[in-house]
């Protein structure tokens, strides 16, 4: 199989407070993970690309600062949405790659984040 | 920029009934061009994918056909069943990029039986 897990599945928080969002592969090793955010009724809008052991690659518009990715491991990335807003309230999901695979990405569930 | 625009949801069919779920795309060069699929409570999987002009994917009865001519990759099948229920993603992955994909906007199919 190819499994991609996010912890938590949900979470609510309150406004200013930081949440962190897990992505692991978890059955096999993934260099390149992505974050995506998709608004209700909308497509997956790709946030960054992170890459184990470098830092992430934004895409335009997206704040480092505020959604800062960490992929420590070749089987765990994490997205932590720092001082929260309910302009932040999505559903995030990450896909994970391969090792050496161009190709395919392999999508976690998602989590939904409601920022009160 | 590259993008995705996919028909606008939700449709839904009786079981048996045809299905087509219109995708088309604008990109320079030629992507790859993909359709996944998101059941409810799991997470996006790949259906079928084409990496060049006339190249037709295929998996559980769907199929969809690359065409560069109309920039189209419209995903269809015969006979729809009650568990092809989803939200059904058209997506396209650039020659050049670093492996992203970009989505269209999803469209939830509901099949009664």
């Amino acid at each position: 199989g190819a499994v991609v897990s996010q912890h938590p599945s949900w979470v609510i928080c309150k406004s200013g407070t930081s949440v962190k969002i897990e992505c692991r592969s978890l059955d096999f090793q993934a260099t390149t993970m992505f974050w995506y955010r998709q608004f209700p009724k909308q497509s997956l809008m790709l946030m960054a690309t992170s890459n184990e052991g470098s830092k992430a690659t934004y895409e335009q518009g997206v704040e480092k600062d505020k959604f800062l990715i960490n992929h420590a491991s070749l089987t765990l990335s994490t997205l932590t949405v720092t001082s929260a807003h309910p302009e932040d309230s999505s559903f995030y999901i990450c896909s994970a790659r391969k090792t050496r695979s161009y190709n395919e990405q392999f999508f976690g569930p998602g989590t939904r984040l409601t920022v009160l | 920029g590259d993008s995705v625009t996919q028909m606008e949801g939700p449709v839904t069919l009786s079981e048996e009934a045809f299905l087509t779920i219109n995708c088309t795309y604008t990109a320079t060069g030629y992507p790859s061009l993909f359709w996944y699929v998101q059941y409810p409570g799991e997470g996006l999987q790949l259906l079928l994918k084409a990496t060049k002009a006339d190249d037709k994917g295929s998996n559980k009865g769907f199929e969809a056909t690359y065409r560069k001519e109309t920039t189209s990759f419209h995903l269809e099948k015969g006979s729809v069943q009650v568990s092809d229920s989803a939200v059904y993603f058209c997506a396209l992955k650039g020659r050049g990029s670093q492996g992203n994909l970009i989505f269209g906007k999803g469209t939830k199919l509901s099949v009664k039986p």
